[in-house]
């Protein structure tokens, strides 16, 4: 299995533009996440989805930031206008829950540059 | 709200000491203690994880030890190698939500 997949790896946009970051979770997992990491605030959970359904967004910092999943093998984290203080580092992490903690698999990241 | 506190934000061992890497958490509802290890330019991956049931878990060089009337826990690396400089991450878990600590940066020199 190639892991969890993000695209773009870097990405670097002026104040204002839209910014869409993608994830493929690994095949057969259940649970998709969206963190953001940052020197100050560290790793922080953004929102996670369930069998493709959100079930926790109470971290998405405000409503510039959305977040969607269409199937199971896909999902987007839309910054919308973006801003410079959005800089940071954004992770997906997929797991597969069957009643007790999976183990979160991570992506390699996307760097985000907001200028 | 910090509910996940970790200490320190860095430290430096000389290969083949101990690391001491320690996390308190707030909320009694945790039932699931992973740490995670992360290069730079990669995310991070579980590397052990202990249940507040057992007071100690060890795999290979690696322990973790845990004190539930305190609500803390530690990491030990054993023999620490210039391989194991990373960041380390501490969390706490209930069914499908983590809760992250801030992080340590450990250094090991050669």
């Amino acid at each position: 299995d190639a892991g969890v997949i993000q695209s773009p790896r870097h990405e670097v946009t002026e104040m204002g533009q839209e910014v869409t970051l993608r994830c493929k979770p690994i095949s057969g997992h259940n649970s998709l996440f969206w963190y953001r990491q940052t020197m100050m605030r560290g790793l922080e959970l953004l929102i996670y989805f369930n069998n493709n359904v959100p079930i926790d967004d109470s971290g998405m910092p405000e409503d510039r930031f959305s977040a969607k999943m269409p199937n199971a093998s896909f999902s987007t984290l839309k910054i919308q206008p973006s801003e410079p203080r959005d800089s940071a580092v954004y992770f997906c992490a997929s797991s597969f829950m069957s009643g007790a903690q999976g183990e979160q698999y991570f992506g390699p990241g996307t760097r985000l540059t907001v200028t | 709200q910090q509910q996940v506190k970790q200490s320190p934000q860095s430290l430096i061992v000389q290969k083949g000491g101990i690391s001491i890497i320690n996390c308190a958490y707030e909320n009694t509802a945790f039932d699931y203690f992973p740490w995670y290890q992360q290069f730079p330019g990669k995310g991070p991956a579980l590397l052990i994880a202990i249940r507040p049931d057992v007071s100690e878990k060890k795999e290979g060089r690696f322990t973790i030890s845990f004190n539930k009337s305190a609500k803390q826990f530690s990491l030990h690396i054993m023999d620490s190698q210039p391989g194991d400089s990373a960041t380390y991450f501490c969390a706490a878990q209930r069914d499908d939500k983590i809760i992250f600590g801030k992080g340590t940066r450990l250094h090991i020199l050669p």
